[in-house]
């Protein structure tokens, strides 16, 4: 059981928008920056948001994340099919001393 | 463009030690902007880190994996290794290698293609 908690599931309609969530404690998002990563089916995770809310060159202005005390979330703007995926969040956690990542949120587009 | 690749068996017999290297291409791999990194995912589940070692040496490791892990560079050949001691069952897993930049919180980026290892 992961530290970070995430929504196992969440889907939408193409074009529509899609939140995911991301609860974690004062040890963890409380007192570091939050990463995203997007894992398409049967392929390796791949950067999509780091420090809270910076884009790695490629990355679609669709995605967006955002930090608030021990919460962040991942905005995916316009939905397209291609955007199904398991997206994780990930941080630093000073208790555990070592990185944790959140379980995974799949997203369908349906 | 930076890749990392990661190679090993994909076969461990239970009490025996898994072993994976990761090669860097593409880049340097002596650079003090990056540590590198192994992260394991179990099939169907979620993502779990396992350790980093920086160009020098330096490594950290996940404290559940510690007493049984070792990571090592080879700056010469451009590559990282992995060794798990007493594997189990529980340590089938998809494992990845990564480049990992450090910043306020380390991001993973680029991730290598991943080598399904199982232990049985």
């Amino acid at each position: 059981q992961s530290v970070l908690t995430q929504p196992p599931s969440a889907s939408g309609t193409p074009g529509q928008s899609v939140t995911i969530s991301c609860s974690g404690s004062s040890s963890n998002i409380g007192s570091n920056s939050v990463n995203w990563y997007q894992q398409l089916p049967g392929t390796a995770p791949k950067l999509l948001i780091y420090n809270n809310s910076q884009r790695p060159s490629g990355v679609p202005d669709r995605f967006s994340g955002s930090k608030s005390g021990t919460s962040a979330s991942l905005a995916i703007s316009g939905l397209l099919s291609e955007d199904e995926a398991d997206y994780y969040c990930a941080a630093w956690d000073d208790s555990l001393n070592g990185h944790v990542f959140g379980v995974g949120t799949k997203v369908t587009v349906l | 463009q930076l890749q990392v690749r990661q190679s090993g068996p994909g076969l461990v017999r239970p009490s025996e030690t898994l072993s994976l290297t990761c090669t860097v291409s593409g880049g340097s791999i002596s650079s003090r902007s990056y540590y590198w990194a192994w992260i394991r995912q179990p099939p169907g589940k979620g993502l779990e880190w396992i350790g980093s070692v920086f160009y020098s040496g330096s490594t950290y490791y996940n404290p559940s994996l510690k007493s049984r892990l070792t990571i090592s560079v080879d700056t010469s050949k451009k590559q990282f290794s992995l060794n798990l001691k007493f594997v189990t069952a529980a340590d089938t897993a998809v494992y990845y290698c990564a480049r990992e930049t450090v910043s306020a919180t380390n991001w993973f980026d680029p991730w290598g293609q991943g080598t399904l290892v199982t232990v049985s």
